[in-house]
């Protein structure tokens, strides 16, 4: 069952936390992606990742950093998390070649208060 | 600047009601454009791709067009169930694949009523 997988759903952190938000998919696709969705803007690329220990910068990268030790599993790592990093976060994964539509999990819910 | 402008913001349409969404974009290069739907709470789902100049796509009751010179698309849904109820989102993408960056619109929020 091809899906990608997001841990967890709903979280709440006080300014100054730090935080995990993790990511699995099982259709062993090379590429990953963590976006954020704010209201009235188009979802913004956080990081890219194109396969284990190889990940870039997105347009948004300030304030977090990523991990991917397994092909599976790509984290987002928010060290010190600001008020303004409230939002919605979205992994994503897709096969490095073709056309292929990324695959998006349900998304993580994050406040920061 | 934002590269994909979508219209209209919001929409409200009777259930059995058409509708038709729009997408203005200026990416370039513009290799693919997809449309996707995202349910309230809920993650993007593709709904359809359209690659080159002049293309349509029919998926069941979403029929879509894009027209590279204007660098513009349109999403038709036909005969409009509640189930329809979601944000409808643009995307256009500058390569055919996963190393080239997806620009995403902020959507078309449709509500269809009884």
């Amino acid at each position: 069952d091809m899906k990608v997988t997001q841990m967890p759903r709903y979280l709440i952190k006080r300014m100054g936390e730090n935080v995990l938000l993790e990511c699995g998919q099982d259709m062993s696709h090379e590429t990953m992606y963590w976006y954020r969705q704010d209201p009235g803007l188009g979802l913004q690329l956080i990081y890219i990742s194109y396969d284990v220990d190889s990940n870039s910068e997105g347009d948004i990268p300030k304030g977090y950093r990523v991990s991917r030790k397994k092909r599976e599993h790509f984290s987002l790592i928010l060290d010190s998390a600001k008020t303004n990093q409230t939002s919605v976060y979205f992994c994503a994964s897709s096969p490095q070649r073709g056309n292929q539509a990324p695959l998006f999990g349900e998304g993580t819910r994050l406040s920061v208060l | 600047k934002t590269q994909v402008e979508q219209s209209p913001q919001s929409l409200v349409v009777r259930q059995g009601e058409n509708c038709v969404l729009q997408c203005n974009y200026s990416v370039t290069p513009d290799n693919h454009l997809r449309w996707f739907k995202q349910d309230t709470g809920k993650g993007l789902v593709s709904l359809t791709v359209l690659v080159h100049e002049n293309d349509k796509t029919s998926n069941g009751r979403y029929s879509a067009t894009l027209d590279k010179d204007a660098k513009h698309s349109t999403l038709h849904i036909t005969a409009t169930l509640l189930d329809d109820t979601a944000t409808y989102i643009c995307v256009v993408g500058d390569r055919g694949s996963a190393l080239g960056r997806l620009h995403f619109g902020a959507g078309t929020q449709l509500i269809v009523i009884p």
